[in-house]
């Protein structure tokens, strides 16, 4: 079975620049998480999507941060316009999300750098 | 108190030895635990859920105490490849990973 892909591996852009991450989860996992994980961290949910609706967002910065998923299955998500403190490493889960079981598993990871 | 807190160490433990560290969490209305382990550089992989009272897997065991509100990790006869960051995940609706335990294993 395949994992979780995530594109690209690596980033680097400049302060005020876009960019955006996609995510490919587990064939028929419903559930879509996007963390962002700063070193020295343990990873902070930005959103959760269940099928293409958003579970949880609370963490999100509305103000730069967006992302979807449109089809239910792959996803973005994109920071517009990037800051210093976003240089983060930026992982995509997936998981089954049935009842009772939400065990996650984790793509290797965007890690962005912006200067 | 904070959501979800686990000791940052590192723990340094000789190859053999048994090792545990704790987990607390501040929700009582917490419905779900796991472990995950995470390599430098390497993205969380699930180690462990714990669902219940606690449960075994090999050399790993975890145990889930509701009233003091904590988890715990247990790793007997330690490896040399168990040096890892070992993150605590409580879910209650919302989602939160601890910062990670370091642990390594000396030879």
């Amino acid at each position: 079975e395949a994992g979780v892909a995530q594109s690209p591996r690596y980033k680097i852009i400049e302060k005020r620049q876009s960019v955006a991450f996609w995510c490919n989860p587990i064939s028929g996992h419903a559930t879509l998480y996007w963390y962002q994980q700063i070193l020295g961290q343990g990873p902070k949910l930005l959103i959760q999507f269940q099928n293409n609706g958003v579970v949880d967002d609370s963490q999100l910065p509305k103000d730069r941060f967006s992302a979807e998923r449109l089809k239910g299955v792959d996803s973005t998500l994109k920071i517009q316009p990037a800051k210093l403190e976003d240089s983060a490493v930026y992982l995509c889960a997936s998981s089954h999300a049935t009842r009772g079981k939400y065990e996650q598993y984790f793509g290797p990871g965007t890690r962005l750098t912006v200067t | 108190r904070k959501e979800v807190e686990q000791d940052p160490g590192p723990f340094n433990v000789p190859e053999g030895a048994t090792v545990a560290f704790n987990c607390t969490y501040s929700n009582s209305a917490s419905q779900s635990f796991f472990w995950y382990r995470q390599d430098c550089r390497k993205e969380p992989k699930l180690l462990m859920s714990v669902y219940s009272s606690g449960n075994e897997d090999g050399r790993f065991t975890a145990q889930l105490n509701r009233a003091s509100q904590y988890i715990s990790l247990l790793i007997r006869d330690s490896k040399l490849s168990d040096s890892a960051t070992y993150l605590c995940v409580v879910k209650w609706g919302k989602i939160i990973f601890g910062k990670g335990t370091r642990l390594h294993i000396l030879p």
